[in-house]
């Protein structure tokens, strides 16, 4: 089965300074990968994904990815994190039954807390 | 549009009532998913409809109904729900799984609380 892990309950980082997120997954064959971010009491936002191709993703509100397939991670970055980066996010393997959808398995969730 | 709509946002019930909750999206995909996530968890899978017709269901409970009436609309209907089922309801859509535009949108969730 397909899963993702996320080491990290939770992520302090200074206003201005780089955030990481980690996430490693387990997979068989290819990975789908995604990143999505949560805002209390809404859904979740997509913020990015890595399918084939570069190693390092980018994606919405200036973050990026990076896929390393001999560390089996892709962790979230953002070089310099916002107040407004606080939220939970999570990393997601994607289990493809043919015809039937996309089953998404997420990680525990990290929450980020950005502080001024 | 890249949106997911739900309603109602809040919704209160007690454990005899029946509620449904709504799910549209005009994005024109043919993939529509319920998700279940507690506070402080990750959403949880419950069913996943392809081409309007019902493709997993993970073992919900029976007080559980979805329904899929055209390829815009996802309902779950709710009956004699327990005080656990209280969560947060995500409704999400996406492509078929061909080619790289895979990712789900999500709406913006029922938060739902059986009494």
């Amino acid at each position: 089965a397909q899963s993702v892990a996320q080491p990290e309950d939770q992520v302090n980082v200074a206003e201005g300074n780089p955030l990481t997120v980690k996430c490693t997954y387990s997979v068989s064959g290819n990975p789908y990968l995604f990143w999505y971010v949560q805002y209390p009491n809404r859904g979740l936002q997509f913020l990015l994904k890595y399918i084939t191709g570069d190693n390092l993703v980018k994606g919405s509100y200036g973050f990026e990815a990076e896929f390393n397939k001999s560390q089996t991670s892709f962790h979230l970055k953002k070089p310099s994190a916002l107040v407004s980066d606080s939220a939970l996010y999570f990393c997601a393997v994607r289990d493809t039954i043919k015809a039937a959808g996309n089953k998404l398995t997420f990680g525990g969730g990290t929450r980020v807390l950005v502080k001024p | 549009d890249t949106e997911v709509t739900q309603t109602p946002k809040h919704l209160v019930m007690g454990m005899t009532n029946k509620k449904s909750l709504k799910c549209e999206q005009h994005m024109g995909h043919r993939a529509m998913y319920w998700y279940k996530q507690k506070a402080k968890k990750p959403p949880e899978l419950m069913f996943v409809y392809s081409y309007e017709k019902l493709s997993i269901n993970e073992s919900v409970p029976s007080r559980f109904s979805p329904e899929c009436p055209n390829s815009s609309l996802l309902n779950l209907h709710l009956h004699a729900l327990q005080p656990e089922d209280s969560a947060l309801y995500l409704c999400a859509s996406s492509q078929l799984p061909r080619g790289r535009n895979t990712e789900a949108f999500f709406g913006q969730g029922t938060r739902l609380t059986v009494v």
